[in-house]
């Protein structure tokens, strides 16, 4: 079973600062992969940034960056230069590379609230 | 390019109540997904369509189906509304392979009275 833990119920930043949201996850699969989505108010779930777990880099999307710690199984994800539109839910997901597993598994979200 | 589309965006429905949902995947793709979302919580996996069969259903009783169209459009049914069905219904889309990235739509929020 995959399980993804998100620790931060809620987060204060700073308008143009950088912000780490924490993702730790189980899996007992030998491959899988990593999302984040964030969630505004309106409630429609935007793809973020992916990273495989035999992905040699870190993933990176514009002010998005995924610091991938396969040892630890962490994916935080750090936005940069934030801004009052990232205020909103984020949420952490992995998927498993099993040949009949297509689902997402999320964790419980994060609140980012950038103030100005 | 056409996102996910779901229709409608608001239901208020009472218990015991049927329901269906709409959702018009992302041009280009040919995978639905159905996730269900608390208030307060991660979404929740119910089911994925492809080739108009379901291809991988979560843990969700049987009072929960769904169909896929052959313009990849799909439908998902509730019956016999409880009340902890109230919640967020999302739908992704994707393509073909089932492990590309699943891109969702704007949901439909269902209350149940």
């Amino acid at each position: 079973a995959q399980k993804i833990t998100q620790t931060q119920p809620g987060m204060f930043v700073q308008e143009k600062e950088a912000v780490t949201l924490d993702c730790t996850y189980d899996t007992s699969d030998p491959s899988y992969g990593l999302f984040w989505y964030k969630q505004p108010s309106s409630g429609e779930m935007i793809f973020l940034i992916y990273q495989g777990s035999y992905d040699q880099q870190n993933a990176t999307e514009g002010r998005y960056s995924l610091n991938f710690q396969k040892a630890r199984k962490s994916a935080n994800l750090v936005i940069s230069a934030s801004q009052l539109g990232d205020s909103a839910m984020y949420f952490c997901a992995m998927r498993g590379a099993r040949s009949n597993d297509y689902k997402l598994s999320f964790g419980a979200g994060t609140t980012v609230t950038v103030r100005a | 390019d056409a996102g996910v589309t779901q229709s409608p965006t608001h239901l208020i429905k009472t218990r015991g109540q049927q329901v269906t949902l709409r959702c018009s995947p992302k041009s280009g793709h040919d995978t639905v997904s159905w996730y269900q979302q608390a208030l307060g919580q991660g979404p929740q996996f119910i089911f994925q369509y492809y080739e108009e069969e379901e291809r991988q259903r979560g843990n969700f009783p049987d009072r929960f189906s769904g169909h896929q169209f052959p313009n990849y459009s799909s439908e998902l049914n509730v019956n016999a509304l409880l009340l902890g069905d109230s919640a967020l219904y999302l739908c992704a889309s994707s393509f073909r392979t089932g492990k590309a990235t699943q891109y969702f739509g704007p949901g439909t929020r269902l209350l149940v009275l």
